[in-house]
């Protein structure tokens, strides 16, 4: 059982390109979840999903866009890409709202935009 | 002042020592609380949910104050395996959005 699949696992970037992160989970989980993970601070969420073809801003949003269109896939997009978008991306999954706070995540993605 | 609060530590104990972490909200209507687990460049992964009552598995115990809205975990006879860093995670209510996770405390467990 795969979980939660995250690519790319690494990515380097220039500053103003694009790229989009994959996440993919086979639990059949309506909520997904993109959050960001910097040194000395928590985990912090930049997008989420309820349902397939719903998204919805989270804490820090600007400088990313995300797609569900499918309900086991969650995409984030970096438009346009700055060095502080550096960070350790990760996707997460839960069932519903009653279990929101019990995530499965993703192994991360390490991007690093010079 | 952060929703969620925790000691980042480090902290270094022995192995078999007693070891305790405490985590502090800001938001008292805040309806779930958890502990997770995240080893060195991996992802965290749930280790155990806080109740009301509190709740122990193995040699883990959890506490929820929500009078002085702090959680605790506490580790008995540390093994060097438990050396990781420490999340406290808080669900401020309806929707995983609520989720709010502190910056984490690490542990190092030495022989």
């Amino acid at each position: 059982n795969a979980g939660v699949t995250q690519t790319p696992k690494f990515r380097v970037l220039k500053t103003g390109q694009s790229m989009t992160l994959l996440c993919a989970q086979d639990m059949n989980h309506e909520y997904m979840y993109w959050y960001r993970q910097d040194p000395g601070m928590g985990l912090r969420l930049i997008h989420y999903s309820v349902g397939e073809g719903t998204t919805a801003k989270g804490e820090v949003p600007d400088g990313y866009n995300v797609s569900r269109l499918k309900k086991q896939n969650f995409l984030l997009g970096l438009e346009s890409a700055a060095p502080s978008q550096t960070s350790v991306y990760f996707c997460a999954s839960s069932s519903g709202p009653d279990s929101a706070g019990e995530l499965f995540f993703g192994e991360g993605s390490r991007l690093t935009v010079l | 002042r952060k929703e969620v609060e925790q000691d980042p530590g480090p902290f270094n104990v022995p192995e078999g020592a007693t070891v305790a972490f405490n985590c502090t909200y800001s938001n008292s209507a805040s309806q779930s609380f958890f502990w997770y687990r995240q080893d060195c460049r991996k992802e965290p992964k749930l280790l155990m949910s806080v109740y009301s009552s509190g709740n122990e598995d193995g040699r883990f115990t959890a506490q929820l104050n929500r009078a002085s809205q702090y959680i605790s975990l506490l580790i008995r006879d540390s093994k060097l395996s438990d050396s990781a860093t420490y999340l406290c995670v808080v669900n401020g209510g309806t929707g995983g959005f609520k989720t709010i996770f502190g910056a984490g405390t690490r542990l190092f467990v030495k022989a």
